[in-house]
């Protein structure tokens, strides 16, 4: 079975510091990957999201960036955090291409930023 | 550009039934979603609907779809306080693209 990890769970950073928000995938290959950001009272907001290694595709202009070194793997870094990063970060996965595909997303558990 | 819009919130009785909307502007989505999310949890799917059917049934749940007016609800039959969440509406218009959220609708069940 397919599961998805990322980690840490939650943070404390001060503004100004790096970000380094990792995100795996087991169980399947050649997954899409995206990056969300749910802060409050703005619901979910797609950040980055990539159908390959090496591949991303960005949403929102920001001092966040994504990279893909390995098909299941997806890093969410940032070289100097802002106050307005601080939300609740989530990474997801979908099937590629394959036949049937319903487009379902399936979330990882959340990493929780707050920058002070 | 796409978007999706949907209450904030949306309280209800326990034992009656919800209906939280959900209006989308990119016509040529292809599937329609419902996330559940729990506090502190990631997002779960609830349910789908293909854009060529107009209404889904699962158990207590309920999706129906009005392409014209792009209007998706989901209703909740006989609401329980674990129904207690924030739900989700999506869409995407091709099934390896990108998918597009409403905001969230905060349901509270009061007793």
């Amino acid at each position: 079975s397919q599961t998805i990890h990322q980690w840490p769970a939650t943070l404390v950073q001060p503004v100004g510091s790096p970000l380094s928000l990792e995100c795996t995938v087991e169980g399947t290959s050649n997954p899409n990957l995206y990056w969300y950001r749910q802060a409050a009272g703005r619901g979910l907001q797609l950040l980055f999201y990539s159908v390959g290694i090496g591949q991303i595709s960005s949403e929102v202009p920001q001092n966040l960036s994504a990279s893909r070194p390995q098909d299941r793997q997806f890093i969410l870094s940032s070289k100097k955090l802002l106050l307005s990063d601080s939300g609740f970060y989530l990474c997801a996965w979908s099937k590629n291409g394959a036949s049937g595909n319903t487009g379902e997303l399936f979330f990882g558990e959340g990493s929780r930023l707050t920058v002070l | 550009g796409e978007d999706v819009e949907q209450s904030l919130f949306l309280s209800v009785r326990e034992g009656d039934s919800s209906v939280i909307n959900c209006t989308y502007t990119d016509s040529s989505s292809t599937y329609l979603y419902w996330y559940k999310q729990e506090p502190g949890a990631g997002l779960q799917l609830l349910t789908y609907i293909f854009s060529n059917m107009d209404m889904k049934q699962d158990q207590r749940l309920t999706v129906l779809l009005n392409k014209k007016d792009k209007h998706l609800s989901l209703r909740i039959a006989d609401t329980q306080t674990g129904d207690s969440a924030i739900y989700f509406c999506a869409e995407s218009y091709k099934r390896d693209d990108k998918i597009i959220f409403g905001k969230g609708t905060r349901l509270h069940i009061l007793p």
